[in-house]
């Protein structure tokens, strides 16, 4: 199973938004709606920010979004911060009822 | 509030076996709702699923890993383990238990992490 498409690396300032993208196929992302995205900072566990797409879990900043389009899924966080500085993963289930994981997005604030 | 925490050795010789075991607290392997994962990081690389068990035994592991991977549940210590044969210097990583999917449609994602493990490969 492939490892899904994202970008190296992105930057912004602060209060921008930025997106990060996540792609892969119709037999994983474009397929379900099953789309997490973590935030790891260096030395840490990753952190669930998005599920399902779209959801936030409790305790998420709402600067955090999720969203999907054919086999392309999108985080985008707004109002950029200092704390925002970290990897972040995309994952997505798949057609043969397994997991896989973006290569990871390392965003950088200004 | 959910807590894992991996424990196990931090150095694997070769051709042997990594073994690591997650302690669950504040909640229960055994409640139904979730599959229970193990997940690892190389040093300075990507995420990768290794697999899952749910509380019956029931186990779903990543086809490149398969051939090696063990995973087994023990409800009565409210523990899920991880046992990894034949490693090698790749298996070098970070290891992650985690809590999810969810069990009825897979949807939630990891929501609960251990703070990892790392675990090397070497002589």
């Amino acid at each position: 199973q492939s490892a899904l498409t994202q970008p190296a690396s992105v930057s912004g300032s602060p209060g921008q938004s930025i997106t990060i993208s996540c792609t892969g196929t119709s037999s994983d992302v474009g397929g379900y709606n099953y789309v997490s995205w973590y935030q790891q900072h260096p030395g840490k566990a990753p952190k669930l920010m998005i599920y399902d797409v779209s959801n936030r879990p409790s305790g998420v900043s709402n600067r955090f979004s999720g969203s999907k389009s054919g086999n392309t899924a999108s985080l985008t966080i707004s109002g950029l911060q200092a704390e925002d500085e970290a990897d972040y993963y995309c994952s997505s289930y798949t057609s043969s009822s397994l997991w896989v994981f973006g290569g990871g997005t390392k965003l950088t604030v200004l | 509030q959910v807590q894992l925490q991996e424990s196990g050795p931090g150095l694997v010789k070769p051709s042997e076996t990594l073994s690591l075991t997650c302690t669950v607290s504040g909640g229960s392997v055994s409640s139904g709702s979730y599959y229970w994962s193990w997940i690892r990081q190389p040093p300075g690389k990507g995420l990768e699923w290794i697999g899952y068990i749910y509380y019956s035994g029931s186990t779903n592991y990543n086809p490149s890993l398969k051939s090696r991977v063990t995973i087994s549940v023990d409800t009565s210590k409210n523990q899920f383990s991880l046992k990894l044969s034949s490693v090698t210097a790749a298996d070098t990583a970070v290891y992650y238990c985690a809590r999810g999917p969810h069990y009825y449609d897979s949807s939630g994602g990891w929501d609960y992490w251990g703070q990892g493990t790392l675990v090397t490969v070497s002589s």
